[in-house]
């Protein structure tokens, strides 16, 4: 079955400090992938999308890349500061209607 | 502010209770997606309208039930709710539908079943 794996670990790191979270997928052929984040209690925002056939794609401080061998997407936050904490959520398009997301990883940046 | 808006944002209800969920997406925004979050589950897709028809669907029970109208707002009815329905419940609008597009989520709705 299709299966999407984030990061188990929740994760806490420095300001200032590179954070880099792993979206893994098994029995799936995405075309697209996307990142979301999500603040407690609100609803997912979302931040990028990658394409299949595009190895990186950068906006500000975010870097994404998507390995289509290895079936893994990284998703980098640069520079970070205490406001991206936040819980971060990959979601994969499949060339159909369907979106499936991932479980999250959450952020939190200590001062 | 997405544009996408959620009624009602918090809902308390009994067991065996229905309760109606009302979505309205963005300007121009064509479909609507409903999904549940809930702490053990992550965020579950459940069903996709687009321009009035059902176009995906994904873990909806058969007791949820959802409609999209000719102005494009849309309406999750939940029925005889139990204890496990408590999540939140998230509409999201994208202009087309399709995969690769932004999907724009609303604020949600707190279920609480008790």
């Amino acid at each position: 079955s299709q299966k999407i794996e984030q990061n188990s670990e929740a994760l806490n790191i420095q300001e200032g400090k590179t954070a880099t979270l792993t979206c893994n997928y098994t029995n799936y052929s995405p075309a697209y992938l996307q990142w979301y984040r999500q603040d407690p209690g609100r609803g997912p925002v979302f931040l990028l999308l990658i394409r299949e056939n595009e190895k990186e794609k950068r906006k500000e401080r975010l870097k994404v890349t998507f390995d289509t061998t290895l079936k893994q997407s990284l998703f980098h936050i640069t520079a970070s500061q205490p406001a991206d904490s936040a819980t971060y959520l990959c979601a994969l398009g499949p060339n159909d209607y369907k979106l499936s997301f991932g479980a999250g990883t959450t952020v939190t940046v200590r001062a | 502010d997405s544009g996408v808006t959620q009624t009602p944002k918090h809902l308390i209800t009994a067991t065996g209770q229905r309760v109606t969920l009302r979505c309205s997406p963005r300007s121009g925004d064509l479909s609507v997606y409903w999904y549940q979050q809930s702490l053990d589950q992550g965020l579950q897709f459940l069903i996709q309208y687009y321009n009035g028809e059902e176009r995906a669907k994904g873990n909806i029970l058969e007791r949820f039930s959802a409609q999209q109208f000719p102005d494009l707002h849309s309406e999750l009815n939940l029925s005889s709710l139990e204890l496990g329905d408590s999540a939140l419940y998230f509409c999201a609008s994208s202009e087309n539908g399709w995969a690769q597009e932004t999907q724009y989520f609303g604020p949600g709705t707190r279920l609480l079943v008790l």
